[in-house]
């Protein structure tokens, strides 16, 4: 079981949009649609803001958005807001029957 | 509103057991249809899976400490509890419990606020 690749770091000014890849394997990503991303502002517990590759739950701005090619899912934040600068987790079912983390994507706004 | 709550020590010995509570507010654990699970966050670093249980007792675990986590549930209590034998200064980490957005094909909706738990003589 290996975690899921992101970028360490992905850096945006107010207003702009920006990505986060979040790289499997076809056991995971590949082959479920059961991918999610999570805020985590600094001492928080995370927080969900895409299930299933695109989902927005109530509450969640819709500057977030979630797609999947492949192995590969992105989170994309537009109009960047100073709020978003947190960091950034996706986790996705694998067919082991377990769940597996991405490292993380610190967001800085600039 | 659903609230989860974790509890237990702050400060375990190595070789030691790790136990860990997570009392669920404002619902059932055996009223719904969801899975409840534990994640862990070792300082500066990122989420790792633990496992996950339904309150029928159906678990599923991270196969890294498969050997080492039992994690159990207590409907009378709605609660349910994390165990890790023999711990060591890698399990050092914030705990967090959390819910299940419905089976365990489903990600986690609900997050408890974490527990750190560290590991030193």
């Amino acid at each position: 079981q290996s975690a899921l690749t992101q970028p360490a770091s992905v850096s945006g000014s107010p207003g702009q949009s920006i990505t986060i890849s979040c790289t499997g394997t076809s056991s995971d990503i590949g082959y479920y649609n059961y991918v999610y991303w999570y805020q985590q502002h600094p001492g928080k517990a995370p927080t969900l803001m895409i299930f299933e590759v695109s989902n927005r739950p109530p509450g969640v701005s819709n500057r977030f958005s979630g797609s999947k090619s492949g192995n590969t899912a992105s989170l994309t934040i537009s109009g960047l807001q100073a709020d978003d600068e947190a960091d950034y987790y996706c986790s996705s079912y694998a067919t082991s029957r377990t769940w597996v983390f991405g490292g993380g994507t610190k967001v800085t706004v600039l | 509103q659903l609230q989860l709550q974790e509890s237990g020590p702050g400060l375990v010995k190595p070789s030691e057991t790790l136990s860990l509570t997570c009392t669920v507010a404002g619902d059932s654990i055996s009223s719904t249809n969801h899975y409840w699970g534990w994640i862990r966050q070792p300082p500066g670093k990122g989420l790792e899976w633990i496992g996950s249980i339904y309150y029928s007792g159906n678990t599923y675990y991270n196969p890294s400490l498969k050997s080492r986590v039992t994690i159990s549930v207590d409907t009378s209590k709605n609660q349910f509890s994390l165990q890790l034998r023999s711990v060591i200064a890698a399990d050092t980490a914030v705990y967090y419990c959390a819910r299940h957005k419905g089976q365990i094909l489903t990600g986690y909706s609900i997050w408890g606020q974490g527990t750190m738990v560290t590991v030193s003589s």
